[in-house]
């Protein structure tokens, strides 16, 4: 099955500076690689996804990267706010099928006002 | 975007009972859902694959005697810990695909249910 692994598990920037949270995958079959934040107590929501047919993905401050040949994908944020303090999950899995998303082990985003 | 309820929202239980968990998907049909669990400061782990109609299919450690998950309706999947102990303390969170094409880009969560067994 597939493995997903996330690094580091806790990041502490500024705020104003930008964040990269990585991830790897192992199954080479995998094609969709969605991203979540989630709140203490709260449910996972979708912040991006990218496709393995795409290379680089960018909604306003946030933006995941792709490489399908390495097998790893990070997500970036820019100009970081206090409320993008949060726990972030990457995740993998094929687009369809009855295959569910595989997560990472996620990481805590603290940023400092 | 599609909204998916889950109640209840936290449970307080004594060892031995049972604790029944609803999910329900409010304004589409959910042919499939899964039931994930998630341990404090740790990742969501799947736990089973629950479809419409048919036996939902366990993880690999999941006691599925243990974690009974009924989805008899198209917008409503049931998990029920049974004779919970206090290591079945964990916040359960179920999700489900929006639309036929059974796709992963169409994938709503629950609020969560937090459980605790004393």
């Amino acid at each position: 099955g597939e493995n997903v692994e996330q690094h580091p598990s806790t990041l502490s920037v500024q705020e104003g500076d930008s964040a990269v949270i990585k991830c790897t995958y192992s199954d080479s079959a995998s094609n969709y690689f969605p991203w979540y934040k989630q709140e203490l107590g709260k449910r996972p929501q979708l912040i991006i996804d990218i496709r393995s047919n795409v290379g680089e993905k960018k909604d306003q401050r946030i933006a995941v990267t792709l490489n399908k040949t390495a097998k790893h994908f990070s997500l970036h944020i820019t100009e970081t706010q206090p409320e993008d303090s949060a726990v972030y999950f990457c995740a993998a899995s094929i687009k369809t099928g009855r295959r569910a998303l595989t997560f990472g082990s996620g990481t805590r985003l603290q940023v400092q006002p | 975007g599609a909204v998916v309820s889950q109640h209840p929202s936290w449970v307080i239980c004594k060892s031995g009972t049972s604790v029944k968990i609803e999910c329900r998907s409010l304004d589409f049909q959910a042919t499939t859902m899964f039931w994930y669990r998630q341990f404090p400061k740790q990742s969501l782990m799947l736990m089973a694959t629950s479809n419409e109609g048919s036996k939902a299919t366990y993880e690999q450690g999941v006691e599925k005697d243990k974690f009974l998950i009924n989805h008899a309706s198209l917008t409503l999947s049931t998990l029920t810990v049974t004779s919970a102990h206090p290591e079945d303390s964990s916040f359960y969170i179920c999700s489900a695909r929006v639309g036929p094409a059974a796709t992963n880009e169409k994938l709503f969560f629950g609020s969560g249910t937090q459980l605790s067994v004393l």
